[in-house]
């Protein structure tokens, strides 16, 4: 069974600058989908960001960017110029690219605070 | 347009009692899935419906547990005699099955079940 470690519960960030939240999973299939999850106080989970395993470029969606580590089993994000918005927990998740049911598989998630 | 919608938002029952959740998936998703948010254990996947196939029922935690899917479209996750372990915000998500969004999950806001 494929799991995903969040080993950070808590991190914080000065407005405007750069945090990198981490992430690692154990897996024994060679293709596979990772996601990054926001989930502001109003519960609603939001993708922020998606990798491909078979891709080695890293995804980068504006001020959100990975750095996937295929080898070491490491997918972790990066924010820049960090806003007040961004303030959530975040977690970190694997889907599996084969198999009929394309479930996510979570992290325990990351509480992100950021200070003014 | 609209996103995935859930109903309540919020429920308050007494131990013992039945409650159903209701999940209206964004139209054309042919994929649902139910997960359970709770503290002590993280997100976990509950049940996954795809069409017309059987559901994967394989995270159920107890056969106090079910859920049915009419007509393709909303979902109801049941959960009889509740126990105050079974208090969490339980999520839904639908997605497409096919195409290059296939593996995205979209997410309703929950609803969060308190068992007194």
């Amino acid at each position: 069974a494929q799991t995903v470690t969040q080993s950070q519960p808590e991190m914080s960030v000065q407005e405007a600058e750069t945090v990198t939240l981490s992430c690692t999973y154990d897996t024994s299939e060679s293709d596979y989908y990772l996601f990054w999850y926001k989930q502001p106080p109003s519960r609603q989970m939001i993708l922020v960001i998606r990798q491909e395993a078979y891709k080695q470029q890293n995804a980068t969606e504006n001020r959100f960017s990975v750095n996937f580590q295929k080898a070491a089993k490491s997918f972790s994000l990066k924010i820049s110029d960090s806003q007040l918005g961004d303030a959530a927990m975040y977690f970190c998740a694997y889907r599996s690219a084969t198999g009929a049911n394309s479930k996510l598989t979570f992290g325990k998630g990351i509480t992100l605070s950021v200070r003014p | 347009g609209a996103g995935v919608s859930q109903s309540p938002s919020n429920k308050v029952t007494e131990k013992g009692k039945d409650v159903e959740l209701r999940c209206d998936p964004i139209s054309g998703h042919t994929a649902l899935y139910w997960y359970r948010q709770s503290l002590g254990q993280g997100l976990e996947f509950l049940i996954y419906f795809q069409g017309n196939s059987a559901p994967d029922k394989s995270g159920l935690p107890s056969d106090r547990f079910s859920a049915e899917r009419t007509g393709g479209s909303v979902s109801t996750l049941t959960i009889q005699r509740t126990q105050q372990e079974d208090s969490a915000v339980y999520l839904c998500a639908s997605s497409l099955v096919g195409g290059l969004a296939k593996n995205i999950q979209y997410f309703g806001a929950g609803t969060r079940l308190s068992v007194l």
